[in-house]
This record gives C-alpha cells, structure tokens and sequence, in this order.
C-alpha cells in the first residue's frame, strides 16, 4: 500500500526556522516526483514545488521560489520542507504528495498533511 | 502564469446533476485533473487524465474537457459529495490549482 506520512504539528515563532518530512512507503521512492502543496486556513490549494529523490532535482512555484527549500534523502524515502526564517504567514496546512508522471502528472497519493502555526 | 478560474460555488439538489467548471486559456491542450477535499481531511483524486476515474471512485464522477474549458460532473449527488473541488494542470513543470469550488447539496 503506497503510505506518504508526514510529521506532526509544528508551533513556531516568527524568525524560527523549521524543517518538515514526509517519509513514503510501499513504492519505489527514487522513481516518483514528490510535491508539496499549502493550503492556508479557509483558502485554496498551492503548488509549492515538486522533487525527484533519485537525482534531487527539483522545480519551485515561481510564488515559492527563494522562499522555502524542498529537499530529499532517498537513503531513507524521506522528503523535507524546510523554511530558514518563518514569517506569520507561513501559518497553513502544508501537504506532500506523490506525483504520477506516468499515468498523466496527477498527484495520486496524499500525506496527512502537517499544521504549521507561526506566531509570537 | 497560468490560471485557471472555478465558480466559488454550486449547489445541487439531491439525486441531481452538479457540473463545476474549470476555465483556462487552451486547456484543452492540457491534462486536467480533479480533487475532492471534504473538511479536515487530504484532497482525495477522482479525476485524472480528463475524464479517467481511479479505482474506488464512483461512476457517478466523471469529467471532459475541451477548448477553454474542462468540467467535472457528478451525476446523481448524493450528501457525502458535499466537499470543496479542484482542478489542477501542470504547467511549464509548475502544478497549478483552480482556486476551488464548493459544493452544496440542497
């Protein structure tokens, strides 16, 4: 069963950096893309930004570009979200996904999504 | 960028026909696909490709897309299809989401 589980809630203040994982399962983690995708509270869905762990290759929304850092460790079928200085709006619901390039770029299988809360 | 315009909202009466739009310049040329998120939950997929259901998603779902217009239409609504709906397409290697569509049943 493909699983894509992420790590849990995250309260941090503004100016604190922060690092999220969505570790996956039950695929071949180096031969799919693995997304990220923001959902602020009440509002839409946003592509971030999608990753390749076999090679690391990664490809940022021109809105996320310079703003976070995906990243990857095949070793361990894990993909991370990082921000180096959070801001109060960087508050949402941030979700990985598997992308399958194969079938039609759909990304098929979601993370439970983790909460991140920034305020002082 | 590329942007993609959904209807804030429909609404359905029971056992009724919903039709969500998801308008984009040449979208026709684009792979459409669409997700249902109910509240507090993960988007789920039950579209791809346009018009292809994935498996354990109903017949009632079903999807087309021509022009400047791809549609997602659900037949015979019941009330556990009351969720929000989007659209998504890739676009020069960037995915990008419809702004979202809720649907109502009356």
């Amino acid at each position: 069963e493909v699983q894509l589980v992420q790590s849990g809630v995250e309260v941090k203040k503004p100016g604190e950096s922060l690092k999220i994982a969505c570790k996956g399962s039950g695929f071949s983690f180096t031969t799919y893309w693995i997304g990220w995708v923001r959902q602020v509270p009440g509002k839409g869905l946003e592509c971030m930004g999608i990753i390749y762990p076999g090679d690391s290759e990664t490809r940022y929304s021109p809105s996320f570009q310079g703003q976070v850092t995906i990243s990857a460790d095949k070793s361990i079928s894990t993909a991370y979200l990082q921000w180096s200085s959070l801001k109060a709006s960087d508050t949402a619901m941030y979700y990985c996904a598997r992308r399958d390039l194969a079938a039609g770029s759909h990304f098929d299988s979601w993370g439970q999504g983790t909460l991140v809360t920034v305020s002082s | 960028s590329y942007d993609l315009t959904q209807p804030l909202s429909v609404s359905v009466a029971l056992g009724q026909t919903a039709s969500i739009t998801c308008g984009g310049k040449n979208i026709g040329s684009k792979n459409v696909h669409w997700y249902q998120q109910r509240p507090g939950q993960a988007p789920v997929l039950v579209i791809y490709r346009d018009n292809n259901r994935p498996s354990g998603i109903p017949e009632r779902f079903s999807g087309s897309n021509s022009g400047n217009t791809a549609t997602l239409t659900i037949s015979r609504v019941q009330d556990g299809d009351e969720a929000d709906y989007y659209c998504l397409v890739w676009d020069s290697s960037t995915g990008v989401f419809g702004g979202g569509t809720k649907v109502t049943v009356l």
